[in-house]
């Protein structure tokens, strides 16, 4: 049971790179959410969806863009890499309701 | 928008020592969760508190919910070595639902053989 998928696990990217943080989870969830974690800071939500087809804005959406074409799949797009976007990201599926969400492993992102 | 504050930021403890993180709402909770991340880690859920003045115990864990539902707390009694981690509350978005949660900035716990 693999539950939230992350890949890559470790990335470097020049300033003004893309590039595409993936997320798969297979507990069939209808909820999945990105957070982006800085020392300090917590956890802060960048963007979520509610089920495939369906996305929304969090915290600090900029700079970053999502999309949910399956209920397993929710990628996380940086369009244009900057310094400020170094940090470490996690993303989380559950099922609807008031019910816990499970992470993944993290994405540990450095922008040179 | 809603603001979780969680206090203290650090709490370094000697072993067998207690410790007690606390999380304070600006607005009413639905529910409340906690979660643990070991260093180089990613959150694991502990809990979730539902119910006014709710408590509920894991072993050397106490967790409580207020009765104003708008704050918590995490105590844990005779801290070990496997304690060490940041500890986070949670609070849900609109509607009660979890998959917008709202986190407190953590408290970080280590602990001295």
């Amino acid at each position: 049971n693999a539950g939230v998928t992350q890949t890559p696990k470790f990335q470097v990217l020049k300033t003004g790179q893309s590039m595409t943080l993936q997320c798969a989870q297979d507990m069939n969830h209808e909820y999945m959410s990105w957070y982006r974690q800085d020392p300090g800071m917590g956890l802060r939500l960048i963007h979520y969806s509610v089920g495939a087809g369906i996305t929304d804005q969090g915290e600090v959406p900029n700079g970053y863009n999502v999309s949910r074409s399956t209920t397993e799949d929710f990628p996380l797009r940086l369009l244009s890499a900057a310094p400020s976007q170094t940090s470490v990201y996690f993303c989380a599926s559950s099922p609807p309701g008031p019910s816990r969400a499970f992470f993944g492993q993290g994405t540990r992102l450095t922008v040179v | 928008g809603q603001q979780v504050m969680q206090i203290p930021q650090y709490q370094h403890v000697q072993e067998g020592e207690d410790f007690t993180t606390y999380c304070n709402s600006s607005t009413t909770l639905s529910n409340i969760q906690w979660y643990k991340q070991r260093p180089g880690g990613h959150p694991v859920f502990l809990i979730q508190l539902v119910k006014s003045g709710e408590v509920k115990k894991q072993k050397r864990l106490t967790f409580q919910f207020g009765e104003a539902k708008k704050n918590s707390s995490l105590h844990i009694t005779a801290t070990q070595t496997t304690d060490v981690g940041t500890y986070f509350c949670a609070g849900p978005g609109s509607g009660g639902s979890n998959y917008k949660l709202t986190f407190g900035k953590g408290t970080l716990l280590t602990v001295n053989p």
